[in-house]
């Protein structure tokens, strides 16, 4: 079965930082491009970073380039967002999801919070 | 910014046929994907590449095309149906980009 366990969401002041991972479990996750989905209180979803497989092609969308840094980890089977100047708009609960072939949000995390004030 | 727009709201009783639909300039050249997110739960992909259904998804949801516009539908809602439903495809500016979400009610 598989598995996508978010942990690391966290109270953070504005202009502060927080580490996000995700664990997966029961599919070969080399194998597999992997992103983080955030979505802010009483809102959509928003996709927020890529990487594939091998962790040599990474994407960011314009609200979190040059602050979130998307990294993975194939034999431990993790996957790491690394958010630095946090600011207020950055509240959510993030999502990591699997990207398989052709179908980029196939299986989802149960998602982590994220609440940034001060 | 490239958007794909839906309806914020659907309304609907049980047993009637649910019609969500999406927007946008560049859908006629790709993909669609369609998620369901009940409250306080991750979402779950219900449709891929426009009309595809992943094992597990009954078959009383269905996707379809027509140029610029997809829609998702939802024959015989039922009260289990009851979530927000997200359209997605491939991004301009962004790898991904999602529509706003439609809350669909069943009455």
């Amino acid at each position: 079965e598989v598995q996508l366990v978010e942990s690391g969401g966290d109270l953070a002041q504005p202009g502060g930082s927080l580490r996000l991972s995700c664990a997966a479990s029961g599919f070969t996750f080399s194998s597999y491009s992997m992103n983080w989905v955030r979505q802010a209180p009483g809102k959509g979803l928003e996709w927020v970073s890529y990487i594939t497989g091998s962790g040599t092609t990474i994407r960011y969308a314009d609200s979190v380039k040059g602050r979130f840094t998307v990294s993975r980890d194939n034999a431990k089977n993790s996957l790491e967002l690394q958010m630095n100047r946090l600011r207020d708009d950055d509240t959510a609960v993030y999502y990591c999801a699997r990207d398989r072939s052709g179908v980029p949000f196939d299986q989802w995390g149960q998602g982590t919070r994220v609440t940034v004030s001060s | 910014s490239y958007e794909l727009t839906q309806p914020p709201s659907v309304s609907l009783s049980p047993g009637q046929t649910a019609r969500i639909t999406c927007s946008g300039d560049a859908l006629s050249q790709q993909f669609i994907y369609w998620y369901q997110q009940k409250p306080g739960q991750a979402p779950v992909l219900l449709i891929f590449k426009d009309r595809e259904r992943p094992s597990g998804i009954p078959d009383r949801f269905s996707g379809s095309t027509a140029g610029t516009t997809a829609t998702l539908t939802i024959s015989g809602v039922q009260t289990d149906d009851e979530a927000d439903y997200y359209c997605q495809s491939a991004g301009t500016s962004s790898v991904y980009v999602f529509g706003s979400g439609t809350k669909v009610t069943v009455l």
